[in-house]
């Protein structure tokens, strides 16, 4: 699995949106990104993944750059309930796991 | 539909015993991972049971062993406990091992090693 890497933190408003980066220059093509984030005490949390195309769920956006060396994870309208770290991994499936770096942390400003 | 259960919730061991933590994965999963959080990093994988046969490994040494059963449970078992090894330590099941599963994971259990 590619390795990524993430900004240490990021301060946002809420009900403003947010757009979490992520650097996986690494990455193979058969490779799946993921995004997953952990409040604390709490196991993580699955939060979207892609593997070339943007996508769209209830939590968030994922968009991803053309060339997969990059992805963004976007949430639309903050709120306090989003501060959390956020991982992004990558996974080949098979035997590899999920690999996780320090990941982001957000805070979020009332 | 249950999540994913982990027991116990906090565990506290000396150096040199052996401990076995518990996995419950979610309705219809057939695969489970293992990961160890030390404190302030993100997970790392320890490994992963599919239809009761590890499907692979990460960089943890022999003494940290599984099982998988019938039904999908999962034991993470650690011998010789070292200093190191306190950490929590969190299981997540996925429907399939396909890198386009997503992973669902427990609580985690708090193991502390003194």
């Amino acid at each position: 699995d590619a390795k990524t890497t993430q900004p240490n933190s990021m301060e946002s408003n809420e009900e403003e949106p947010v757009h979490l980066p992520c650097n996986h220059s690494t990455i193979s093509g058969t490779d799946y990104i993921h995004w997953y984030r952990q409040l604390p005490s709490q196991g993580p949390e699955y939060v979207i993944h892609g593997l070339t195309s943007n996508v769209n769920n209830r939590m968030a956006s994922l968009a991803i750059a053309e060339d997969r060396k990059s992805s963004t994870l976007i949430l639309h309208r903050a709120t306090l309930r989003d501060a959390a770290v956020y991982y992004c991994t990558t996974d080949g499936g098979g035997a590899d796991g999920l690999t996780f770096g320090k990941g982001t942390h957000l805070i979020i400003q009332p | 539909e249950t999540g994913v259960t982990q027991s116990p919730t906090h565990l506290i061991k000396t150096r040199g015993q052996q401990v076995t933590l518990r996995c419950s994965s979610q309705s219809g999963h057939n695969t489970v991972s293992w990961y160890q959080q030390a404190l302030g990093q993100g997970p790392q994988f320890i490994f992963q049971y599919y239809r009761e046969e590890e499907n692979g490994r990460g960089n943890f040494p022999p003494r940290f062993s599984g099982l998988q059963f019938p039904n999908y449970s999962s034991e993470l078992n650690v011998n010789a406990l070292e200093l190191d090894d306190s950490a929590l330590y969190l299981c997540a099941s996925s429907v399939g091992t396909s890198g386009g599963w997503e992973q669902y994971f427990g609580p985690g259990t708090r193991l502390t090693v003194t």
